[in-house]
């Protein structure tokens, strides 16, 4: 089975800016969540979707969305980007939304907001 | 909130050693915790699940514990090796969170 793919692996931003960031799944795989990781704050949970509906958030500013799509794809969205959203965006993926559950990351997407 | 620590930041070893990475939670009512490799500007790998039913877990050289009771984990990887260099982190679910809560991460190095 293919992991968990993201594209694109890497961008760069101006300020003000928005960006979009896709994440396809484990395949049969339906719950889908995101991180942000920075090194001053570590890993920090955005949110959680399964069957197209958003669980669960994390502690983030309106700015950070998401959707996930009938074939369990989800894509993030950044608006206004700031320099502080510079940071590695990485998905994972788990079969169900069960909270005993194995995750599985992908290989990331690292931004850069100048 | 559940806080997950891992202690030291980073360790330096020559090869062979045999090592015991910590992790400890302030919140023992978990639902399980997860250990994963991390390598330079790369993605997370995940190495072990623990469920919050089982003490311990292993696949090749490496031995994770559980001991919910004391909200701590251990990571024990035998004969170290220089492949074995990366950012080690340990991750819980459960203790009031739905989330994965992720410690900081030990930074591994294995000299040959």
């Amino acid at each position: 089975k293919a992991g968990v793919t993201q594209t694109p692996r890497y961008l760069i931003k101006t300020r003000g800016q928005q960006v979009t960031l896709s994440c396809s799944p484990i395949s049969g795989h339906r719950s889908v969540s995101w991180y942000q990781q920075t090194p001053g704050q570590g890993l920090q949970f955005l949110f959680e979707y399964f069957s197209e509906t958003q669980r669960n958030k994390g502690n983030f500013p309106g700015r950070f969305s998401g959707r996930q799509f009938s074939n369990s794809r989800s894509e993030m969205n950044v608006s206004t980007l700031e320099l502080g959203d510079s940071a590695l965006y990485l998905c994972a993926s788990s079969e169900l939304a069960s909270l005993f559950d194995e995750q599985f990351f992908g290989p990331g997407t690292r931004l850069t907001v100048l | 909130k559940q806080e997950v620590t891992q202690i030291p930041a980073a360790l330096s070893v020559p090869e062979g050693e045999n090592l015991v990475l910590n992790c400890s939670f302030t919140d023992s009512a978990i639902y399980n915790l997860q250990w994963f490799r991390q390598d330079p500007g790369k993605g997370l790998t995940s190495l072990l699940l623990i469920q919050s039913s089982q003490r311990e877990q292993t696949s090749g050289r490496l031995n994770a514990s559980l001991d919910k009771s004391s909200g701590r984990s251990t990571l024990y990887i035998a004969a170290s090796q220089p492949g074995d260099s990366a950012t080690y982190l340990c991750a819980v679910r459960g203790g009031g969170s739905e989330k994965l809560v992720f410690g900081k991460g030990m930074k591994l190095t294995v000299n040959p």
